[in-house]
């Protein structure tokens, strides 16, 4: 298996532009959970979902972040606007089930960069 | 709301020699799973090791290994004969009983910065 798979790797956008992240998960995974990692935060749960549901969005930090998954091998993080703060690296990450031997798979992450 | 808390910014050590990395944390649960990720500078988060907290016995995985303390909330991390690619930034994770209806990520510490000294 290829793994959790996002993209861009790399992405540098001007204050005021949208920008989408994307995610592909490990196949046969049921969950899919959004990261965000800082300096001054470190890594946070933005998102996640279960069976292509959001389960839990408490972690996004507010309106101009979205998150979308349309089918069981995709997974969207919108930012609408983008601000200079929203500067960071964000990790997507997936699992089968929540049982003892839960364990999230991340991705390489995608660096944003918002000037 | 859980925390976890890594002391510990940095750390160096010898090549070959043992080091041991710290984790407290806090929750109210008695059934909850915990974590150690590596975060070399590919950014890529590796799972190192995990503990169910219903099991007394400490994991080990090769050179790793934990010290569970339960009722202290301690969860660290010791890494034996040190390699050079055991270089990168370590984090403490906890993770709730399944819920059902939220809370089910990883919460993490601020993570340890491992510098090993060849």
């Amino acid at each position: 298996d290829a793994g959790v798979i996002q993209s861009p790797r790399h992405e540098v956008t001007e204050m005021g532009q949208e920008v989408t992240l994307r995610c592909k998960p490990i196949s046969g995974h049921d969950y899919l959970f959004w990261y965000r990692q800082t300096m001054m935060r470190g890594l946070e749960l933005l998102i996640y979902f279960n069976n292509n549901v959001p389960i839990d969005d408490s972690g996004m930090p507010e309106d101009r972040f979205s998150a979308k998954m349309p089918n069981a091998s995709f997974s969207t993080l919108k930012i609408q606007p983008s601000e200079p703060r929203d500067s960071a690296v964000y990790f997507c990450a997936s699992s089968f089930g929540l049982g003892p031997s839960y364990e999230q798979y991340f991705g390489p992450g995608t660096r944003l960069t918002v000037t | 709301a859980q925390t976890v808390t890594q002391s510990q910014p940095e750390m160096s050590v010898q090549e070959a020699e043992t080091v041991t990395l710290s984790c407290t944390y806090d929750t109210s649960e008695s059934d909850y799973y915990l974590f150690w990720y590596k975060q070399p500078p590919s950014r890529q988060m590796i799972l190192v090791i995990r503990q169910e907290a219903y099991k007394q016995q400490n994991a080990t995985e090769n050179r790793f290994s934990v010290n569970f303390q339960k009722a202290a909330k301690s969860f660290s991390l010791k890494i034996s004969d040190s390699q050079l690619g055991d270089a990168a930034m370590y984090f403490c994770a906890y993770r709730g009983p399944y819920s059902g209806g939220g809370a089910d990520g990883l919460t993490f510490g601020k993570g340890t910065h491992l510098i090993i000294q060849p």
